[in-house]
């Protein structure tokens, strides 16, 4: 499709195991974000790529938290030694240019993740 | 830091009737993106203003960025219930950063 893709789309862990979320943004575009969304509020900046390089991880709650896009493309969110409350709807983004206020984001459906 | 405050957080409205959603930054803004959610989906691009005065329309919605470029507003005309969702404000949390910001969301319901 032309849109992002993100996989699962409902992930259930249970306290304590890792877990690993995709994201496929659209091809050719240069930005990618993920975000962070809990039950009623906004949603949360965790990272920024620029193509393959993590320009800002400042949102990354502890170092449990990992993301990575090695080829520039496609773009993994890895939470290890899951706690309840990284339970919330994990969304990426991705833009066609490098800097934000020059195109806008477009998001996928996001993961919903409920840690048990 | 910067932060985006929307109001009201929630609105219910009869079908027909026009509204107004305000998000206010704790600085300049140095452009503003308007989104809309619905229930268990990604956030949907409405439109972008850059320009302090700056006033843009899609439809029956129009936004509008303050001349001090430190609160918009984004106003439904005849409100539908296609309408309904959460509405949500988004900045650069300052210029020459990456790190992209979002408001606290305005949740809108439309009576049919």
């Amino acid at each position: 499709g032309a849109g992002v893709s993100q996989s699962p789309r409902y992930k259930v862990a249970k306290r304590g195991q890792d877990v690993a979320l995709r994201c496929d943004p659209i091809s050719g575009h240069v930005s990618l974000f993920w975000y962070q969304q809990a039950l009623g509020q906004g949603p949360e900046f965790l990272t920024y790529f620029q193509n393959e390089a993590q320009l800002d991880k400042s949102g990354l709650p502890s170092d449990r938290f990992f993301a990575e896009r090695p080829e520039g493309s496609v773009s993994t969110l890895k939470i290890q030694r899951t706690q309840q409350e990284d339970s919330a709807v994990y969304l990426c983004a991705s833009s066609l240019m490098a800097r934000t206020m020059e195109s806008p984001l477009h998001f996928g459906n996001g993961t919903r993740l409920t840690v048990t | 830091s910067q932060e985006l405050e929307q109001s009201p957080q929630s609105l219910i409205v009869q079908e027909g009737k026009n509204l107004t959603i305000n998000c206010t930054s704790s600085k300049t803004l140095y452009g503003l993106y308007w989104y809309k959610q619905k229930y268990g989906e990604g956030l949907i691009f409405l439109m972008m203003l850059q320009k302090g005065g700056e006033e843009k329309s899609h439809e029956k919605i129009t936004a509008k960025l303050d001349e001090k470029k430190q609160q918009s507003s984004l106003h439904i005309t005849a409100s539908q219930p296609s309408h309904a969702g959460i509405y949500l404000c988004g900045a650069d949390s300052a210029s020459g950063t990456y790190k992209y910001i979002f408001g606290t969301g305005t949740r809108l319901k439309v009576l049919a």
